[in-house]
């Protein structure tokens, strides 16, 4: 499987925009490229994929390079409740299993 | 709520015993996997079930087996317990199993072996 590189951690204040980085150089072109969170005690959550265009939905948006070598996520406005662990993740061979890295945890300062 | 449901939400047990959890899938998927998460070893994919029938599998032990069932539940079962299966246990559903579909994580279930 593909490798993603995230950053350990990000800090970010209350109501700012926060961009999370995702670095994935050896990405085929059947790869889609996942994104999930966990808030604390509780499982993983969907929060947008795509493959090769810019996504939006409710929760962020998915910015995708040209070369799709690289990805960021965007929160728009960060609450709270978006402190958790992101996971960038590729899936496209094997059915679409996903192989969760260390992924980056984002504090919200208020 | 993803709307996946697991059961029990936490189990302990003693070394050697046999444990079941259990999954139920989102209403209309088909697919089902199961991840276990520790805290030295972060989540990993154990196995993937789609309509009934086996479809990857990850780390899983042999000591641990699962299967789909007709109406699409799934079961996760653990045997020759060891200390070192303490961990979550996460079930998700799918619509289908290609890339392009998203994961609804159910709860878990906190499994401690003592």
């Amino acid at each position: 499987d593909a490798k993603t590189t995230q950053p350990n951690s990000m800090e970010s204040n209350e109501e700012e925009p926060v961009h999370l980085p995702c670095n994935h150089s050896t990405i085929s072109g059947t790869d889609y490229i996942h994104w999930y969170r966990q808030l604390p005690s509780q499982g993983p959550e969907y929060v947008i994929h795509g493959l090769t265009s810019n996504v939006n939905n409710r929760m962020a948006s998915l910015a995708i390079a040209e070369d799709r070598k690289s990805s960021t996520l965007i929160l728009h406005r960060a609450t709270l409740r978006d402190a958790a662990v992101y996971y960038c993740i590729l899936s496209g061979r094997a059915g679409n299993k996903l192989t969760f890295g260390g992924g980056t945890r984002v504090l919200v300062k208020p | 709520d993803s709307g996946v449901t697991q059961t029990p939400k936490h189990l302990i047990t003693a070394t050697g015993q046999r444990v079941t959890l259990r999954c139920s899938p989102r209403s209309g998927d088909l697919s089902v996997y199961w991840y276990q998460q520790s805290l030295d070893q972060g989540l990993q994919f154990l196995i993937q079930y789609y309509n009934g029938e086996e479809r990857a599998k990850g780390n899983i032990l042999e000591r641990f087996s699962a299967q789909q069932f007709p109406d699409l539940h799934s079961e996760l079962n653990l045997s020759s317990l060891e200390l070192g299966d303490s961990a979550l246990y996460f079930c998700a559903s799918s619509v289908a199993d290609r890339a392009r579909y998203e994961q609804y994580f159910g709860p878990g279930t906190r499994l401690t072996v003592t």
